[in-house]
């Protein structure tokens, strides 16, 4: 078992440019979660799927964010036009049940917006 | 205001000392969850412990439902756990069992 897999681990982008983060859970798990870990802030949840399924995006800013889930065995987070802010450690995790389970974390991304 | 709120912030030790790591929430609780960060390194789960006592090793994670509290005990401690302890608590509401954490006790053991 390969644990959570995110790519990539380090991405650098200039202010307006996209970034892609992709996240492979682990095999079996059902659910899967996206967080967001500044030193301000903590660690700050965005969004979550069920079985594929968006369930609860609260966390997520209005604008530029999106997150997607085309199949069991990965997601996607896109920050369009990004920004200085938008600078922190990108976080996935998968559970095998969505409220009752131990939430397995990826090693995350770490987003540098220059 | 936090509904997680983890005491204390940051603690230094010298190896072989023990440490006691507080987490105290604001809402009620099913369960939480302790995590060990390393600097620059992934969330790693140590308890998932909805109550009681269990045990780990050198660590101790007790959580007491009705008082809204949970403790992370360090016995002996080495220059190896040094990072960052963060303690969450999984909100369950409708679908969603996403984790609320609080902002972690920063843990330094000197040789």
């Amino acid at each position: 078992n390969a644990g959570v897999i995110q790519t990539p681990r380090h991405k650098v982008t200039g202010k307006g440019q996209e970034a892609t983060l992709w996240c492979e859970p682990i095999s079996g798990h059902s659910a899967v979660f996206w967080y967001r870990q500044t030193i301000v802030q903590g660690l700050e949840f965005l969004t979550y799927f069920r079985n594929q399924a968006p369930i609860d995006d609260s966390g997520m800013p209005k604008e530029r964010f999106s997150a997607q889930m085309p199949n069991q065995s990965h997601s996607t987070l896109k920050i369009q036009s990004t920004q200085p802010q938008d600078s922190a450690v990108y976080l996935c995790a998968s559970s095998s049940d969505w409220g009752v389970d131990t939430q397995y974390f990826g090693p995350g991304t770490r987003l540098l917006v220059l | 205001g936090q509904q997680v709120q983890q005491s204390p912030a940051s603690l230094v030790l010298q190896e072989g000392e023990n440490a006691e790591l507080q987490c105290n929430f604001s809402t009620s609780l099913n369960s939480m969850q302790w995590f060990y960060q390393r600097p620059g390194g992934s969330l790693v789960s140590l308890f998932y412990n909805p109550s009681g006592t269990k045990h780990s090793g050198r660590l101790t994670s007790t959580t007491v439902i009705k008082e809204r509290r949970s403790s992370l005990h360090i016995s002996s401690s080495q220059t190896t756990d040094s990072g960052t302890y963060l303690c969450a608590l999984p909100r369950i509401t409708g679908n969603t069992g996403k984790l609320i954490f609080g902002l972690g006790t920063t843990l330094q053991v000197q040789p």
